[in-house]
């Protein structure tokens, strides 16, 4: 069975201190990856996707970046958070092209203070 | 881009049903999801259409019409427990990029 496990659980960082979330899927080789974000009360929103390692491409610019240095593993990052980064990071997988149902992790929590 | 809609609220009673709706304006559609999101929880995958009709799948069923840029989730005999939010989310044609929408916050009452 394929498991998504994110890290961390909650995070509270200070405005213009760096960020790293993580994830791994454990059980699927050559997964579709994928980095959510939903401010409280808010849209979730896609922030990027990855097909293949070393290949990422950016949905939506929050001043984020990511990148896929293996084939289980997503990383989510920036080098100065903003308020704004506040809420709700959800790493997701799914089969490849085509696949029709998305599978999310548990979440990380983030507060900017 | 997306354009994804959903109202913002519904209540209904257990043991009824409830119809979630959700309407779409797209430059591409590549099929559409329905997805249920407890407060404080990542959201759970229900049911994806892209064929126009309905999809029946006993408790969840869902609708769409292609051409209104519509879709619906049923929810049958309802119980306390499904009150939580029900997200739809459209993709677009390179299958890569999902769009939801804001989501409706389902209220079942006792």
């Amino acid at each position: 069975a394929q498991t998504i496990h994110q890290w961390p659980v909650a995070e509270i960082k200070a405005v213009g201190s760096p960020l790293s979330l993580g994830c791994t899927i454990k059980g699927k080789s050559s997964p579709n990856l994928y980095w959510y974000w939903q401010a409280t009360g808010g849209t979730l929103q896609q922030l990027f996707y990855s097909i293949t390692v070393g290949q990422v491409e950016s949905v939506v610019q929050l001043n984020l970046s990511a990148s896929r240095p293996k084939d289980d593993q997503f990383i989510l990052s920036t080098e100065k958070l903003l308020l704004s980064h506040s809420g709700f990071y959800l790493c997701a997988w799914s089969m490849d092209r085509g696949n029709t149902e998305v599978f999310f992790g548990k979440g990380t929590r983030l507060t900017v203070v | 881009g997306q354009g994804v809609e959903q109202p913002d609220n519904l209540m209904s009673v257990e043991g009824t049903f409830a119809r979630v709706n959700c309407t779409y304006s797209t430059s591409g559609f590549n099929g559409l999801s329905w997805y249920q999101q407890r407060e404080g929880h990542a959201p759970v995958f229900l049911s994806y259409v892209v064929l126009d009709g309905l999809k029946d799948s006993g408790h969840f069923s869902t609708f769409l019409s292609r051409s209104n840029g519509y879709s619906y989730l049923l929810l049958t005999e309802l119980q306390i427990k499904d009150s939580a939010s029900y997200l739809c989310a459209v993709r677009e044609p390179n299958y890569n990029v999902l769009y939801f929408g804001s989501g409706t916050k389902l209220t079942v009452e006792p």
